[in-house]
């Protein structure tokens, strides 16, 4: 498949580690966020959601925290495995249909 | 499978030249976004079409144009192509006109040389 983002930051864990992705978000009006996960040769997959009244939501192994006071989201994914290898970015929804995109991470999960 | 079909998955085109990329949107969808990633950027969005109407612009250029036809399908076409053209093309889809509940296609992969 096609690679995105050959130069993106990246974060390498050993499988079964817990995995933290970070993302800076630009407009403290965004008031709805999202995760995507995105593998090599795929489009952006919805991971996640929050809503800018929350701090934390859980999914199933992933949990997004939102910090709004510095602007600030984190994707966390417990027992990370190799099928969780890709580039990960977040999304904020700054009002209407607007989303921004940000770069992404890339991560890379040891056997 | 996001139910997103792009095609063609990759096109290799000279500069200057014209290219039109075609996406289905999922069963039921109505609405229809492009969307462009250059390599290490965050998606750029283009355009949006809802129900065969143009619904919202982004930053597409000029020489770029898309439309939706009446059974949904759309298509982006890139004129005057140049080589900072090249990127992965993403089209996604959603029910109504709402962006955050779009699922994406698998992309077209553009090369312009």
């Amino acid at each position: 498949g096609e690679s995105v983002g050959l130069h993106l930051p990246t974060l390498s864990v050993q499988e079964g580690d817990n995995s933290i992705i970070n993302c800076a978000y630009s407009n403290s009006a965004s008031d709805y966020f999202i995760w995507y996960k995105q593998e090599s040769g795929k489009g952006p997959q919805f991971i996640i959601d929050i809503r800018s009244n929350m701090d934390k939501r859980q999914g199933q192994r992933v949990t997004v925290l939102l910090n709004k006071t510095v602007k600030h989201l984190s994707l966390q994914i417990a027992a990370t495995q190799p099928g969780d290898s890709a580039v990960y970015f977040c999304a904020e929804n700054i009002g209407g249909d607007d989303m921004r995109f940000g770069a992404g991470t890339r991560l890379t999960v040891k056997p | 499978d996001s139910g997103v079909t792009q095609t063609p998955k990759h096109l290799i085109t000279a500069t200057g030249q014209r290219v039109t990329l075609r996406c289905s949107p999922r069963s039921g969808d109505l609405s229809v976004y492009w969307y462009q990633q250059s390599l290490d950027q965050g998606l750029q969005f283009l355009i949006q079409y809802y129900n065969g109407e143009e619904r919202a612009k982004g930053n597409i250029l000029e020489r770029f144009s898309a439309q939706q036809f009446p059974d949904l399908h759309s298509e982006l076409n890139l004129s005057s192509l140049e080589l900072g053209d090249s990127a992965l093309y993403f089209c996604a889809s959603s029910v109504e006109g709402a962006a955050t509940e779009a699922f994406f296609g698998q992309g077209t992969r553009l090369t312009v040389v």
